[in-house]
């Protein structure tokens, strides 16, 4: 089946340092994916949309200078988180949509971002 | 405003079955879906639902009525690594997806 890969599973970093964090859809073409942030036993929480070609779309109350998205290619977004602080410590996930005739959603395996 | 509501938590026995519901408000609907989820893990695909009706997979099944606004996730004879976080989440009408806040799933030998 089709797979996303996220890289890196898990990161830790000082404060005020920017890490990247790569998602990539391995056998199919995603021309949109998402990335959301999980707190602890919290649901999922959408933080933007990454849209091949364009800018990204952000959810209300997520800083675009923050956090930067680019999704340069129909396989590859990425996640910069800029300037991190300890409270930007989370789980970060994407998933991309495939579409045919068993659309899913399929999701990278999830980055834990560490800040100290 | 859209809206997703599951129940927060649920106990059930080992070999038992159990069902986890969902209702949902929201602009528009392009098809739900069940998720599950282990802690510190990323959510696993489950089901999709657009028409209404029971779709059987294994020991899941999923079913939805578009007119009630609501699905059930079925887990039969329940095993020991069936504890988990299950997720419901809709697809409105711009394609965006809106999660519930997630089921967790005890299940008790």
């Amino acid at each position: 089946g089709a797979v996303v890969s996220q890289h890196p599973s898990r990161v830790i970093c000082k404060s005020g340092t920017s890490v990247k964090i790569e998602c990539r859809s391995l056998d199919f073409q995603a021309t949109t994916m998402f990335w959301y942030r999980q707190f602890p036993k919290k649901s999922l929480m959408l933080m933007a949309t990454s849209n091949e070609g364009s800018k990204a779309t952000y959810e209300q109350g997520v800083e675009k200078d923050k956090f930067l998205i680019n999704h340069a290619s129909l396989t590859l977004s990425t996640l910069t988180v800029t300037s991190a602080h300890p409270e930007d410590s989370s789980f970060y996930i994407c998933s991309a949509f495939k579409w045919d005739l068993n659309t899913e959603a399929f999701f990278g395996q999830g980055t834990r971002l560490t800040v100290v | 405003g859209q809206n997703i509501d599951q129940p927060t938590e649920m106990t059930a026995t080992e070999g038992a079955i159990v069902q986890i519901n969902c209702t949902y408000q929201t602009s528009g609907f392009n098809g739900l879906f069940w998720y599950q989820q282990h802690a510190g893990e990323a959510p696993t695909f489950l089901s999709y639902n657009v028409l209404d009706g029971l779709e059987e997979k294994g020991r899941f099944s999923s079913f939805l009525s578009r007119s009630k606004g609501y699905s059930y996730l079925l887990l039969k004879e329940l095993q020991m690594k069936d504890s988990a976080s299950y997720l419901c989440a809709v697809m409105d009408s711009n394609y965006q997806l809106i999660w519930g806040a997630g089921t967790k799933l005890i299940i008790k030998p």
